[in-house]
């Protein structure tokens, strides 16, 4: 089955500090993948949805400057925190559709555990 | 936007009965609505979906059903093992890019 993957997992970083967390989707091409972010027992919430080769289109509330999206490639998305602060801790998670797929499921990351200090 | 609606937040049962999980969806263009399973730390794994031209769909001990007119679709889970333990996710999804929108989530909790 198709297969998203995320890098890093966890990262810890200092306040203040820029993190950069990749998606990849491993075995087919994804001109659209969406980013989300998942607080504790909380659902997880779109912050935007990245398109290959254009500008990424961000939800209402999700700073964009804050919240970088590259969609440099049909494999490869990335989401970079900048400044990060305590507040932005959570659980990013992606998910990409196979743009040859006959399905509209999305195919989910494994997600990376964001903590602030 | 689309706004998705889910109930109950917690369901308790007792391993072999059922349970069921309600979710009401605001935007009329939505036409395919999956329900994810996600345990703790891991990501939502896809457990049945429905689209919107389909009123049932059954698979095993899980069925989702869809009322367009309502805007309303649920997930009935039979028989009940305590592996289905886990926060269940509604989804919704419309549009070019199929734009997922999350419901609130329901911690099952299926006791032996």
């Amino acid at each position: 089955g198709a297969v998203v993957s995320q890098h890093p997992s966890w990262v810890i970083c200092k306040s203040g500090t820029s993190v950069k967390i990749e998606c990849r989707s491993l075995d087919f091409q994804a001109t659209t993948m969406f980013w989300y972010r998942q607080f504790p027992k909380q659902s997880l919430m779109l912050m935007a949805t990245s398109n290959e080769g254009s500008k990424a289109t961000y939800e209402q509330g999700v700073e964009k400057d804050k919240f970088l999206i590259n969609h440099a490639s049909l494999t490869l998305s990335t989401l970079t925190v900048t400044s990060a602060h305590p507040e932005d801790s959570s659980f990013y998670i992606c998910s990409a559709r196979d743009i040859q797929g006959v399905t509209y499921e999305q195919y989910f990351g494994p997600g990376t555990r964001l903590t602030v200090t | 936007g689309e706004n998705v609606e889910q109930h109950p937040s917690t369901l308790s049962v007792q391993e072999g009965d059922s349970a069921v999980i309600k979710c009401t969806y605001s935007d009329s263009a939505s036409n395919y609505f999956p329900w994810y399973k996600q345990e703790l730390g891991k990501r939502p794994q896809l457990i049945i979906d429905i689209r919107s031209n389909v009123g049932e769909k059954k698979d095993q001990r899980i069925a989702v059903t869809l009322n367009k007119t309502a805007k309303h679709f649920s997930l009935h889970i039979t028989e009940t093992q305590p592996e289905d333990s886990a926060v269940y996710f509604c989804a919704a999804s419309s549009g070019g890019y199929q734009k997922v929108t999350f419901g609130t989530g329901t911690k099952l909790q299926v006791i032996p």
